[in-house]
């Protein structure tokens, strides 16, 4: 069975980078057959997906726009981990974070249970 | 950016009571469009892929239509377990997009 477990700090102060990880366990990584990304929801608000990465070295990446210049993610294949990095937040970037595996066609298959990250001095 | 719209955002309905969700697409997305279920402090399930495909597992009474720019979900009989948000998500382009969701309420 597939599972998806984020980690990472609960707290971020403004302008600071909020970094998170997302370890997958009971399939790995490296699948040829999926992307792996990171999807967000402010408190009562809807989904915003953040972007997605490839397991190749090349470890092709797409990124929502809207946030393209803040945003990194890599994938460590030794550990099963993806990871997010997000730098200069504000409060606008308080939400639930998720980490997710993608099929190659984009649609969202598996779902972490989320972790809430709040920016806040 | 693709944008995506659903309506209603909010609806009232009963056990027992056939419903049908709307997402509209800004510009054609031939059937790259997901359904999702999410409910309070959990984390979105995946209903249907491909406008129309349901995933493993999800209850027949479930399904999906539409392509190009209007698409809907359908429960062909409310079950009290079906009391959640619904979200569409197009997946035409890499920059996915989500529509505001559609909060099913007990009436």
């Amino acid at each position: 069975q597939l599972q998806l477990r984020e980690s990472g700090p609960g707290l971020v102060k403004p302008s600071e980078t909020l970094s998170l990880t997302c370890t997958v366990s009971g399939g790995s990584i490296s699948s040829s057959s999926f992307y792996w990304g990171w999807i967000r929801q402010p408190p009562g608000k809807g989904l915003e997906w953040i972007g997605s990465i490839y397991y190749s070295e090349s470890g092709s990446t797409y990124y929502n726009p809207s946030l393209k210049s803040r945003v990194t993610m890599s994938v460590d294949t030794s550990k099963n981990q993806f990871s997010l990095k997000l730098t200069s937040v504000t409060a606008a970037d308080t939400a639930v974070y998720y980490c997710a595996r993608l099929t190659n066609s984009h649609e969202v298959n598996y779902w972490g249970q989320g972790t809430l990250v709040t920016v806040s001095s | 950016d693709i944008q995506m719209t659903q309506s209603p955002s909010t609806l009232s309905a009963s056990v027992g009571d056939r419903v049908t969700i709307t997402c509209r697409a800004s510009q054609s997305i031939s059937s790259y469009l997901a359904w999702y279920q999410q409910k309070p402090g959990k984390a979105p399930k995946l209903l249907i892929y491909k406008a129309s495909t349901l995933e493993s597992g999800v209850p027949s009474r479930f399904s999906g239509s539409g392509s190009g720019t209007e698409f809907t979900l359908t429960i062909s009989s409310l079950q009290p377990d079906d009391f959640a948000t619904y979200y569409c998500q197009q997946y035409y382009s890499y920059s996915l997009t989500f529509g505001g969701g559609t909060k099913v309420e007990i009436k």
